[in-house]
């Protein structure tokens, strides 16, 4: 079946640091994939997409590009910040639509 | 726009006793879907609805059950609880599934003691 394979956390950097969370897949057909970030005590936010190979999704600092050739989509920002910790997931949703199949999910600790 | 509220935020219940859980999506989000989240599993999907039809279940004992209303409100049940069952509780609404785009609730916190 469709999986997700995140690099294990927790991963700490320094403030303006650069970010890379690793995020493989396995999936059948063409999935979408996905970031989430999960702050403590809080739900679950969309923190950008990709549908398509070569799409490249970005918010707030954050990019990801979707890679078929490798089936990966790493996660990477080029200066952190403090507000920026979290746990991050990686996510995928195959042809059905119908299902989030995540990653482990991978905690961010930024030191000022 | 009111975002999706999950209610109650946390439970603490006692095993063998039954939980209903309620999540009231965006307003015109057709697509409500579940998730576990424990320390030890992750995220796991629980089961989602659209228009009151259950179009896909993850793979969790009949004890786990759920519906969605003719209003997109969905509701989950556990009954029989056990102490495995303790985990937050995510819910998330979509236009038209979760593939598109997911906008989650802050969860219901349940402990089973």
């Amino acid at each position: 079946g469709d999986s997700v394979t995140q690099m294990e956390g927790p991963v700490t950097l320094s403030e303006e640091a650069f970010l890379t969370i690793n995020c493989t897949y396995t999936a059948t057909g063409y999935p979408s994939l996905f970031w989430y970030v999960q702050y403590p005590g809080e739900g679950l936010q969309l923190l950008l997409k990709a549908t398509k190979a070569d799409d490249k999704g970005s918010n707030k600092g954050f990019e990801a590009t979707y890679r078929k050739e490798t089936t990966s989509f790493h996660l990477e920002k080029g200066s952190v910040q403090v507000s920026d910790s979290a746990v991050y997931f990686c996510a995928l949703s195959g042809d059905s639509n119908y299902q989030l199949i995540w990653g482990a999910g991978t905690k961010l600790i930024i030191k000022p | 726009k009111a975002g999706v509220t999950q209610t109650p935020r946390y439970l603490i219940k006692t095993r063998g006793q039954q939980v209903t859980l309620s999540c009231s999506p965006i307003s015109g989000h057709r697509s409500v879907s579940w998730y576990q989240q424990t320390p030890g599993q992750g995220l796991q999907f629980l089961f989602e609805y659209f228009s009151e039809t259950q179009r896909n279940k993850g793979n969790f004992p009949g004890r786990f059950s759920g519906r969605q209303f003719s209003n997109s409100r969905s509701e989950m049940n556990v009954s029989t609880l056990e102490l495995g069952d303790s985990a937050l509780y995510l819910c998330a609404s979509s236009p038209t599934g979760p593939g598109t785009e997911a906008f989650f609730g802050q969860g219901t916190r349940l402990t089973v003691v």
